[in-house]
């Protein structure tokens, strides 16, 4: 799987637009993109996936780059409740049977 | 629909025994996949089930295994524990659907080996 690179931490004030990168220059064709979330002490929190085009959730937006070398999640309003660790994950889908590679997530703060 | 359910949420043991753990997916998902947290490591991958089949598995020594029931729900077990096999163990479920494969995790099983 390919790896990712994200800065290990963030902050964002309540209200505004939380953007979070994530590098993935050896991504191949294949494989898509996932950000999961996880906040302390609980189980990791699908968000959305891409493999080229830009998605957009009830969640969040994903914006990936043309070169898919990296993307970019987007939390529109970020919320208090949004303070957690953002993985970035490539995998290749379907043939991937299960397994997700975490790296080190990059630790999202969100301040009043 | 409910989410995916695991049981015990906390579990003590001492070195040597054993333990299992159970895992309960969405209804309607096959797809069965355990991961291991500790602070040190991460998160790490186990071992993934479908149809009651192995299909997958991560790097771990085979004091760990699982299995899958015809419902879909699974357990894991882990022989002979190690004080290093404190972690808080996790359960996802995905409904394959298409080529994708998002992944819906439990809130865990904090497992302390003393």
């Amino acid at each position: 799987d390919a790896k990712t690179t994200q800065p290990p931490s963030m902050d964002c004030a309540e209200g505004r637009a939380a953007n979070l990168p994530c590098n993935h220059s050896t991504i191949s064709g294949n494989e898509y993109v996932y950000w999961y979330r996880q906040i302390h002490s609980q189980g990791p929190q699908y968000i959305i996936h891409g493999l080229k085009n830009n998605e957009t959730n009830e969640m969040a937006s994903l914006i990936i780059t043309e070169d898919r070398k990296s993307s970019t999640l987007i939390l529109p309003h970020a919320t208090l409740r949004d303070t957690a660790v953002y993985y970035c994950i490539v995998s290749p889908g379907g043939t991937s049977y299960g397994k997700l590679t975490f790296g080190q997530g990059t630790i999202l703060t969100v301040h009043p | 629909k409910a989410g995916v359910t695991q049981t015990p949420r906390y579990l003590i043991k001492t070195r040597g025994q054993q333990v299992t753990l159970s895992c309960s997916p969405i209804s309607g998902h096959r797809s069965v996949s355990w991961y291991q947290q500790t602070p040190g490591q991460g998160l790490q991958f186990l071992f993934e089930y479908f149809s009651e089949t192995q299909r997958n598995k991560g790097n771990f020594p085979g004091r760990f295994s699982g299995r899958q029931f015809s419902n879909s729900r699974s357990e894991m077990n882990v022989s002979t524990l190690e004080l290093g096999d404190s972690a808080l163990y996790l359960c996802a479920s995905s409904p394959l659907a298409g080529a994708t494969y998002e992944q819906y995790f439990g809130p865990g099983t904090r497992l302390t080996v003393t």
